[in-house]
C-alpha cells in the first residue's frame, strides 16, 4: 500500500524559514504529480500547487505563487513544501497528496498532514 | 476563477439516505471527485470520475453530475459517516488548476 509520510509539526516565528517534506513510500514516485494542499483552521482544502517529480515540472495555484516553493528529491522520493519568510497567517494544516497516474485529476492517497504554527 | 458551491451542512438520520450537492457552472462537462474528512484526519478519495469508487468504499457512497450540480449520495447513512465532504475538479488541464469545493458537514442524527 502506497503511503505519503510527512515530516513533524513544527512551531516558528513570523520571518522564519520552513522546508516541510512528503516522503512517498511507494515505487512509482516520478511518475505521480504530488499536490500540495492548505487547510487553515477551521476552513476549508486549498489547492496551492503540484509538482510532478519526474522532472521538477511545477505548477503554482496564483495565491501561492511567490509564497512558497515547491521541490522534489526523486533519488530518495520525496517532495517539499518550503517558506522563506513565514507570516501568521501561515499557521494551518498542510498536506500534500497523490495524483492518480491516468489523469492527474484526483487525489488518490494523502498524507496524514503537517501541522505548521507560525507565532511570535 | 471557478466556484463550486456546496451547502453547509446536512443532517440525516441513521439508515437514512444523505445527499451532498456540489454546483458550479456547467460542471457536468468536468469530472468530480469527493473527498471524506474526519474529524482530525486526512481526507480520504470516496468517488472519483464523477460515480467510480476506490477499492475499499463501500457501496453505499456513489455519485452523479449533470448540468450545474453534482451529488454524492450515501445510502443507509451509519453513524461512522458523519464527516466534512469536499467535492473536487481539475478546471485547467494544462495549468494543473484545481478546485475544492466549499464543503458540507454531514451530521448523523
Amino acid at each position: 500500500e502506497v503511503q505519503l509520510v510527512q515530516s513533524g509539526a513544527e512551531v516558528k516565528k513570523p520571518g522564519e524559514s520552513l522546508k516541510i517534506s512528503c516522503k512517498d513510500s511507494g515505487n512509482d514516485f516520478i511518475r505521480h504529480w504530488i499536490a500540495w494542499v492548505r487547510q487553515m483552521p477551521g476552513k476549508g482544502l486549498e489547492w496551492m500547487g503540484s509538482i510532478y517529480p519526474g522532472d521538477s515540472d511545477t505548477r503554482y495555484s496564483p495565491s501561492f505563487q511567490g509564497q512558497v516553493t515547491m521541490s522534489a528529491d526523486k533519488s530518495i522520493s520525496t517532495a517539499y513544501l518550503q517558506w522563506s519568510s513565514l507570516k501568521a497567517s501561515d499557521t494551518a494544516m498542510y498536506y500534500c497528496a497523490r495524483l492518480d497516474y491516468l489523469h492527474a485529476s484526483h487525489m488518490d492517497v494523502w498524507g496524514k498532514g503537517t501541522t505548521v504554527t507560525v507565532s511570535s | 476563477s471557478y466556484v463550486l458551491t456546496q451547502p453547509p451542512s446536512v443532517s440525516v438520520a441513521p439508515g437514512q439516505t444523505a445527499r451532498v450537492t456540489c454546483g458550479g457552472n456547467n460542471i457536468g462537462s468536468k469530472s468530480v471527485h469527493w473527498y471524506q474528512q474526519k474529524p482530525g484526519q486526512a481526507p480520504v478519495l470516496v468517488v472519483y470520475g464523477d460515480s467510480d469508487r476506490p477499492s475499499g468504499i463501500p457501496e453505499r457512497f456513489s455519485g452523479s453530475n449533470s448540468g450545474n450540480t453534482a451529488t454524492l449520495t450515501i445510502n443507509r447513512v451509519e453513524p461512522g459517516d458523519e464527516a466534512d465532504y469536499y467535492c473536487q475538479v481539475l478546471n485547467s488541464t494544462s495549468d494543473h488548476r484545481y478546485v475544492f469545493g466549499t464543503g458540507t458537514k454531514v451530521t448523523v442524527l
